[in-house]
């Protein structure tokens, strides 16, 4: 069974340009969280979303973000028009829910590195 | 508002001593608490996992607890190896399937 895949591994940007971050949750798994790690910080909650459907994005900048978890592939997180402070390690991690079962630990994917020059 | 607090923020230690992380957060109404580890330019790795009615999480050399009241938890690692060294990062997740709230984490070195 893979872990969390995210790709790419490293992104480098222009301002201006659009960033696309793709994650493959583990098989199985429904739900999956955008973490955002920003140099020297520790990692901030951006959003969680389970198939088709947006759960919370409380952690989401207003502007420009937006993310996605189709019926199929992967969950996308879209960074439109980037700018210099968006340069991050942006890390997905996955779950699994059963009702009533109380393990849910959460998989990390290896991260994407973004680098907005 | 949840938050979550790592000390110390860096640590070194001699290979093979005992050492203890601390974490506290600041609301005790939490679903479950994860301790992960956090290689450099790599992702987090989940240790252990300790649910809100659990007291104490065991896996190998590492031991992690939980008082939910007093809004703490500690990991314990014993015999401490030199492949032991990275950030470990002490995470709270306050509903059922929800986010999860992070420390800043501690910076563990351990020299052979």
């Amino acid at each position: 069974n893979a872990g969390v895949m995210q790709n790419p591994r490293h992104l480098v940007r222009r301002r201006g340009q659009e960033a696309r971050l793709r994650c493959s949750p583990m098989k199985g798994h429904s739900h999956v969280y955008w973490y955002r790690q920003l140099p020297e910080e520790g990692l901030k909650f951006m959003v969680y979303l389970q198939k088709e459907n947006i759960i919370d994005e409380s952690g989401m900048p207003k502007e420009r973000f937006s993310a996605e978890f189709p019926k199929e592939g992967p969950s996308i997180l879209r960074i439109q028009q980037v700018v210099r402070g968006d340069s991050a390690a942006y890390f997905c991690a996955s779950s699994i829910y059963t009702p009533g079962h109380s393990q849910e630990t959460q998989y990390f994917g290896p991260g994407t590195r973004l680098l907005v020059l | 508002k949840q938050e979550v607090t790592q000390i110390p923020a860096a640590l070194s230690v001699p290979e093979g001593e005992n050492l203890v992380l601390n974490c506290s957060f600041t609301d005790s109404a939490i679903y479950n608490l994860q301790w992960f580890r956090q290689d450099p330019g790599k992702g987090l790795t989940s240790l252990l996992l300790i649910q809100s009615s659990q007291r104490e999480q065991t896996s190998g050399r590492l031991n992690a607890s939980l008082d939910k009241s007093s809004g703490r938890s500690t990991l314990y690692i014993a015999a401490s190896q030199p492949g032991d060294s990275a950030t470990y990062l002490c995470a709270v997740g306050e509903t059922s399937g929800s986010r999860l709230t992070f420390g800043e984490g501690t910076q563990l070195t351990v020299n052979p």
